[in-house]
């Protein structure tokens, strides 16, 4: 069975440093991997996905994640916070037909 | 383009209430999703819908919830009679087609149950 850990339930950093948001899946398949983002009072929204292309996957405003399957990890990354990033993340796994397993997400909170 | 619409945004009853939460998913989308989202946890899935017929409803606590997708469209999902565990918001989702497994769902703003 596929499963997500979000390592962090919440992350808290300043505006114009740098974030990690960690996150280790677990999958009997070559999984497909996603992290979708939740702005207060809108839907969850796409971010980035890794379906075994490059390693080093870019999505948008800014964030990246790297694919580690040595570590069973795809922890997302910024190098500068901005305010607008204060949300809940998700990290998601999905082995077909967009079956999707959320993990349990990430509140960051960026301090001016 | 629209969204994914979803309504009532909020409701509350009492347990042993029946309550119906209606979506319409974005134009074309043949792949449809109920989600729940408890406090604190991530969505899990209840039922996923391929035109009008059910792809996936193995968490889909059948004794009380049900959900229709008539004519491959719009989507009502009930519970009934609801329970204090099924406070959470509950989440309509549509893709294109899920078997191109692309993992892109767009997501409704969610319905907000209180049951009491």
């Amino acid at each position: 069975a596929q499963s997500v850990t979000q390592l962090d339930s919440h992350v808290s950093v300043s505006e114009g440093t740098p974030v990690l948001l960690r996150c280790n899946y677990s999958s009997s398949y070559s999984p497909s991997l996603f992290w979708y983002v939740q702005h207060p009072n809108k839907g969850l929204q796409l971010l980035l996905k890794y379906t075994s292309a490059a390693t080093l996957v870019k999505g948008i405003n800014g964030f990246e994640a790297e694919f580690k399957k040595s570590e069973t990890s795809f922890h997302l990354t910024k190098p500068s916070a901005h305010m607008s990033d204060a949300a809940e993340y998700f990290c998601v796994v999905s082995d077909w037909g967009n079956k999707l397993v959320f993990g349990a997400g990430t509140i960051l909170r960026v301090k001016s | 383009e629209a969204g994914v619409a979803q309504s009532p945004r909020y409701k509350i009853i009492e347990k042993r209430q029946s309550v119906a939460f209606w979506c319409n998913p974005i134009s074309g989308h043949a792949t449809l999703y109920w989600y729940q989202q408890i406090l604190g946890q991530g969505p899990k899935l209840l039922i996923q819908f391929q035109n009008n017929g059910v792809v996936d409803d193995s968490q889909l606590p059948k004794d009380r919830f049900s959900a229709e997708r008539l004519k491959g469209v719009d989507s009502t999902l009930k519970i009934q009679p609801a329970k204090l565990e099924d406070s959470a918001v509950y989440l309509c989702a549509s893709s294109l087609d899920a078997r191109a497994n692309t993992g892109e769902l767009f997501f409704g703003e969610g319905s907000r149950l209180t049951v009491l």
